[in-house]
């Protein structure tokens, strides 16, 4: 059945990097787009970034674009969130998140039907 | 970027009450929106998409509609697995946006 796991969460100083792996299965990351969603402690979720099932294209909020950077390595059934020149702004439970359908095109790309169950960041000194 | 208003952020509830909740986007967005329920400490669930089409598996009592501007999520007999906190969210463009939830006690 299909599964993701987040991991690589943990505390880090302000200005630091860290690196988030999801480890999926049931699926292939070459079929599906998948999606990265945070959840500040007590807040609501906020869409971080997204990269096509071909790794033809990425797309990020704007509060991360510049210092997260989302990828995929489909041999090892992996998807990647590199956090560089991290904030206390960025302190939240990390998910992973597959595109509700396969081969997606636009639209399709954008709602989220299986999530893992998150890894939480957390950026203090 | 698309910003979304659910109203109310809070609501308290009976079993077996029928609940709306609304969510209205700062622009037209056709019916590209999606219903979510997420409970404590868990990820969250996608119940709606394309504003009005139950996701597999989700109980027929959910329901979604509008279009445009203004979009409502319904629980036509409040039953006691779902009181959790609900969310809209935008895929018209993005940066895919969420609104700000709305969390459904039991009164």
């Amino acid at each position: 059945q299909v599964q993701l796991v987040e991991s690589g969460g943990g505390v880090v100083q302000p200005g630091r990097s860290l690196r988030l792996s999801c480890a999926v299965s049931g699926f292939s990351l070459s079929t599906y787009a998948m999606h990265w969603v945070r959840q500040a402690p007590g807040k609501g979720l906020e869409w971080v970034a997204v990269i096509l099932y071909d790794g033809s294209d990425e797309n990020y909020a704007d509060s991360v674009k510049g210092r997260f950077t989302i990828s995929s390595d489909n041999s090892k059934n992996t998807l990647y969130l590199q956090m560089n020149s991290l904030s206390g702004e960025d302190t939240a439970v990390y998910y992973c998140a597959r595109a509700s359908v396969s081969y997606c095109s636009r639209f399709t790309c954008r709602t989220f039907d299986f999530w893992g169950p998150g890894t939480l960041v957390t950026v203090s000194s | 970027d698309i910003q979304l208003t659910q109203s109310p952020s809070f609501l308290s509830a009976s079993v077996g009450d029928r609940v709306t909740i609304t969510c209205r986007a700062s622009q037209g967005i056709s019916s590209y929106l999606a219903w979510y329920q997420q409970k404590p400490g868990k990820a969250p669930n996608l119940l709606i998409y394309a504003a009005s089409s139950l996701q597999r598996g989700v109980p027929s009592r959910f329901s979604g509609s509008g279009s445009g501007t203004e979009f409502t999520l319904t629980i036509s007999s409040l039953q006691p697995e779902d009181f959790a906190t609900y969310y809209c969210q935008q895929l018209n463009s993005y940066p895919l946006t969420f609104g700000g939830g709305t969390q459904v006690e039991i009164k």
